[in-house]
C-alpha cells in the first residue's frame, strides 16, 4: 500500500482478556517497528523486527507481550491479559533498505477498562 | 528510557509568528529526525538531518545538525494554523535499522 496501515483503529477491551493489533508495513520495506505511546507521552520503543526476526525485543513491558511477523511483510502485536495500564497508543512504524526513515502508521488505541 | 531532552514543552503563539525548539542530548546520535503528530495520528516524517552542521529546510521549516551531534533545532517560520500540533526530535543511536529514541515533545498551540 501507499502508507503504514493499522488495524483495528481502536480497540476498547476489558481487563484480562487477550488483544491482537496488527501492523501492515509499506511494500518492500524490511525493517518494521512496534511503539506505545501513552497519553500525552512521548513514543516508547516495544520491539524491532528486520525480516521475520526480531533483533531487539528490549522494550517488550512484559512476558504479556509479545509480536511476530510473517512473510517479511504484516505484523500482529498480542498482549494477553490486559491491565489498565496497557491503555495507550500503539504505534507501528516500517523503514527501507539502506535508510533510517521511519513512517509511521495512524495507531491503534486501546483501552483497557 | 528517554535519553533526548526537548525543549519548550509546550508553546503558545499567535498566527504568523516564528518558532523554534530544540532538543539535547548525552549521547551522540548519527542521525536526527524531526516529526509532527496531529491528534489521532502516527508522526509524520519533517526533516531528516544526516550530518553534523547540516542546515536543512523544508518549506517554512528549517532543521540544524549540530556540531557535536548531541543537539538540533526545529525552526518554523511564520506559523500558521496547520502548523498546530506536537512535534517530536528522535534518532537512532547508531547506524542502520534500529529503533527510534524520541524525544519529550513540543506542543504547539497558536492563538487565534
Amino acid at each position: 500500500g501507499a502508507g503504514v496501515s493499522q488495524s483495528p483503529s481502536n480497540k476498547v477491551t476489558e481487563k484480562g482478556k487477550d488483544v491482537e493489533l496488527r501492523c501492515d508495513p509499506i511494500s518492500g520495506h524490511t525493517a518494521l517497528y512496534w511503539y506505545r505511546q501513552s497519553l500525552g507521552q512521548g513514543l516508547e520503543f516495544l520491539i524491532y523486527f528486520q525480516g521475520n526476526s526480531a533483533p531487539d525485543k528490549s522494550g517488550l513491558p512484559s512476558d504479556r507481550f509479545s509480536a511476530e511477523r510473517t512473510g517479511g511483510s504484516v505484523s500482529t502485536l498480542t498482549i494477553q491479559r490486559t491491565q489498565q495500564e496497557d491503555s495507550a497508543v500503539y504505534l507501528c512504524a516500517s523503514t527501507g533498505l539502506g535508510t533510517d526513515t521511519q513512517y509511521f502508521g495512524p495507531g491503534t488505541r486501546l483501552t483497557v477498562l | 528510557g528517554q535519553q533526548l531532552n526537548q525543549s519548550p514543552q509546550s508553546m503558545f503563539i499567535q498566527e504568523g509568528e516564528d518558532v523554534s525548539m530544540n532538543c539535547t542530548s548525552s549521547s551522540i546520535f548519527n542521525t536526527w529526525l524531526w516529526y509532527k503528530q496531529d491528534p489521532g495520528e502516527g508522526p509524520v516524517l519533517l526533516i531528516a538531518l544526516y550530518k553534523a552542521g547540516e542546515l536543512t529546510s523544508n518549506g517554512r521549516l528549517t532543521a540544524q545538525f549540530g556540531i557535536t551531534r548531541k543537539d538540533s533545532f526545529l525552526n518554523i517560520s511564520a506559523s500558521i494554523p496547520s502548523d498546530v500540533g506536537i512535534y517530536f526530535c528522535a534518532g537512532p543511536r547508531n547506524f542502520g535499522n534500529e529503533k527510534l529514541t524520541f524525544g519529550t515533545g513540543t506542543r504547539l498551540t497558536i492563538i487565534p
